[in-house]
């Protein structure tokens, strides 16, 4: 495997379930994130992680719950969700700590149907 | 409130022309400025970047153009061509020391016309 991955691609979930969205990064990297993508609208920032320690939570509800146990793995465990967290959930990495240039990779994305 | 937009959802052009996709910016303390290009069911993939003290970067068939005063850039690809065809999406740097992170906008949706 390359680059940033993501599993399941594709989710549909009830309300009341519990389930866990997976990312992981071959790029060596130090950081990730993760994000979310609605119709028309901009990539959200929901979680940083930097050396697995979270470093933003960007309001995002208690019923999204990140997880980073290493530096190449990245979960969001997910519970009572409501229809409009329907959206793509992409998931980035990077290698910060300063440089010239701040570029995140993807993976493909889970895109998520809370039924 | 958004602080990076791209006012265009579309854009259509032929082929072998330029597309010019814009985007403005209202915090002045973004740093660095990227485009990033999606296609359907892939993650945004990077594209090219611009340092907020330089007013061009070129790298092959892309420019990138950026005029602080306007709070303004923009990411020219000449010529077009249909694999260009994709979701473009804006990205502006912000913070520092491990804190840093990017604001994206909506996008804009290029179709390359052959």
């Amino acid at each position: 495997e390359t680059g940033v991955t993501q599993t399941p691609r594709h989710l549909v979930m009830g309300m009341t379930n519990k389930k866990s969205l997976k990312c992981e990064q071959h790029l060596g990297h130090n950081a990730m994130y993760w994000y979310k993508q609605s119709a028309k609208k901009p990539l959200e920032l929901m979680f940083v992680y930097n050396f697995k320690e979270q470093t933003e939570n960007n309001s995002v509800p208690s019923r999204f719950s990140p997880e980073c146990p290493n530096s190449s793995h990245l979960f969001l465990h997910l519970h009572t969700l409501q229809p409009e967290d329907s959206a793509l959930y992409l998931c980035a990495s990077s290698q910060d700590g300063g440089g010239s240039s701040y570029e995140q990779y993807f993976g493909p994305g889970t895109r998520l149907t809370v039924t | 409130d958004q602080q990076v937009k791209q006012n265009s959802p579309s854009l259509s052009v032929q082929e072998g022309r330029i597309s010019i996709l814009n985007c403005d910016y209202t915090n002045s303390m973004f740093d660095y400025f990227l485009w990033y290009k999606k296609y359907p069911a892939e993650g945004p993939t990077f594209l090219i970047s611009i340092s907020s003290i330089k007013d061009k970067n070129e790298d092959g068939r892309f420019t990138v153009f950026l005029n602080k005063s306007a709070k303004h850039l923009s990411l020219h690809i000449v010529p077009s061509q249909p694999g260009d065809s994709a979701v473009y999406f804006c990205a502006a740097r912000t913070g520092r020391g491990g804190s840093e992170k990017l604001v994206f906008g909506k996008g804009t949706k290029l179709t390359v016309n052959p």
